[in-house]
């Protein structure tokens, strides 16, 4: 069946360094991977994605990699700010039990990153 | 700009109790509608999808019902509350194809005694 795990469950980085945080899946037929993060008491937040046909895509201070080969998904934060501090999840689109729609999200059970003044 | 409501935002109730959690989507038509529950240090749990007014999934086998009786209302319901359904329970919108790219709201924070 398929999962999605975190390699770590917190990570603490020091203001102003660079963060990775990884993870690993087993569904190979996933379209999509995506990165969800999500601040103490809030609903989750969209942070980006990659289609499963790259290995690399960039936003504003983040970056995803993807390595299909060995099913590996990662992070990566450029110069960490306070505000980073968050529980991040990871996340594949997987097939839906029911009949409606194509695919569902399946979460990673998540990081926890806390950044050090 | 689209905006997603959920309420309550915390929520008590003794087991047997039923319950009731709203939730409501601003600003798109025709949204995808999912109901999550996300229990204390896990991720998140998909408990079922909407497609559209009256097209209700279910993805898990459990004691909560959802109905949408509007095109951008959600209600997750249950008859007689466990203590095991205690957890946050978070309402997400997507559009169209983009099922990948959900936006979720504020949650509620069950505590099922």
């Amino acid at each position: 069946g398929e999962s999605v795990g975190l390699h770590l469950p917190t990570l603490s980085v020091q203001e102003g360094d660079n963060s990775i945080i990884n993870c690993a899946y087993s569904n190979s037929a996933s379209d999509y991977f995506i990165w969800y993060k999500q601040e103490s008491g809030k609903g989750p937040q969209f942070i980006i994605d990659i289609r499963s046909n790259m290995d690399k895509r960039q936003g504003q201070r983040v970056t995803v990699l993807l390595n299909k080969t060995v099913k590996h998904l990662s992070l990566q934060i450029a110069a960490t700010q306070p505000g980073d501090s968050a529980v991040y999840f990871c996340a594949e689109t997987s097939p839906l039990i029911s009949n409606f729609g194509n695919e569902k999200l399946t979460f990673g059970t998540g990081t926890r990153l806390t950044i050090i003044p | 700009s689209q905006t997603i409501h959920q309420w309550p935002a915390t929520l008590v109730q003794p087991v047997g109790s039923p319950l009731s959690l709203e939730c409501t989507v601003e600003g798109t038509s025709n949204p995808n509608l999912y109901w999550y529950r996300q229990a204390a240090g896990r991720g998140l749990q998909l408990l079922f999808y909407s497609v559209g007014i009256g097209q209700i999934s279910s993805e898990v086998p459990q004691n909560l019902s959802a109905s949408r009786p509007q095109d951008r209302q959600f209600i997750l319901s249950s008859k007689k509350l466990l203590l095991s359904d205690s957890g946050f329970y978070l309402c997400a919108w997507s559009v169209g194809r983009l099922l990948h790219e959900q936006f979720f709201g504020p949650g509620t924070r069950l505590t099922v005694l």
